[in-house]
């Protein structure tokens, strides 16, 4: 059973614009939320994350806006950079448990 | 200070047999944790070691085992390989304190089980 879903496996987005990558969850217990950003034959790098008490939280160019009566968690890349393009995980913990989403995989066209 | 490092970095093995996976942690990480990504599932966590103690560990089958040795390095070990355990395996390690956003992720080995 899939507690952090990621329904969009891929986003393409101009360069400049902005890339927003979503990520749906169901356990209520959840209490933290982390995007990662994963390179080819890389591992998994931390992004930014956002406490359950908070409804955002930015650093620089990416925000995190979280919807907890929805169970929604959003990352919002402006303006997008072709760097910026690679497959982005959301995570979110319950205590010591860690579940991540399948991934969405953003290329940004130059 | 020098990352994560998993060996080996690509592994073919065929059903049955078993395999042992090595990760050796940042210098000064005392936690070490084991993921498997597959394109349908995302990151999976395996489990987690800190001080050569399991600490934690996901839901799966028996097959799937880990250790932690002195040094903080751990291997993880599956036996009786099935089709489905072709994945990247990848481990991550963090400080005493360190919470899901401290984890350093290694490059990953990438088991093919055929």
């Amino acid at each position: 059973d899939q507690q952090v879903k990621q329904n969009s496996p891929s986003l393409s987005v101009q360069e400049g614009r902005i890339s927003i990558l979503n990520c749906d969850y169901t356990n209520s217990m959840f209490d933290y939320f982390l995007w990662y950003k994963k390179y080819p034959a890389e591992g998994p790098t931390f992004l930014i994350s956002i406490s359950s008490i908070k409804d955002k939280n930015e650093d620089g160019r990416f925000t995190v806006f979280l919807n907890k009566s929805a169970k929604h968690l959003s990352l919002h890349i402006v303006p997008s950079q072709p760097g910026d393009s690679a497959v982005y995980f959301c995570a979110a913990s319950a205590g010591n448990q860690f579940y991540f989403g399948t991934g969405t995989s953003l290329t940004v066209i130059p | 200070k020098a990352g994560v490092t998993q060996t080996p970095r690509y592994l073919i093995k065929t059903r049955g047999q078993q395999v042992t996976l090595s990760c050796s942690p940042i210098s000064g990480h005392r936690s070490v944790s084991w993921y498997q990504q597959t394109p349908g599932q995302g990151l999976q966590f395996l489990f987690e070691y800190f001080s050569e103690t399991q600490r934690n560990k996901g839901n799966f089958p028996g097959r799937f085992s880990g250790r932690q040795f002195s040094n903080s390095r751990s291997e993880m070990n599956v036996s009786t390989l099935e089709l489905g355990d072709s994945a990247l395996y990848l481990c991550a390690s963090s400080t005493e304190a360190g919470g899901l956003n401290e984890q350093y992720f290694g490059p990953g080995t990438r088991l093919t089980v055929t």
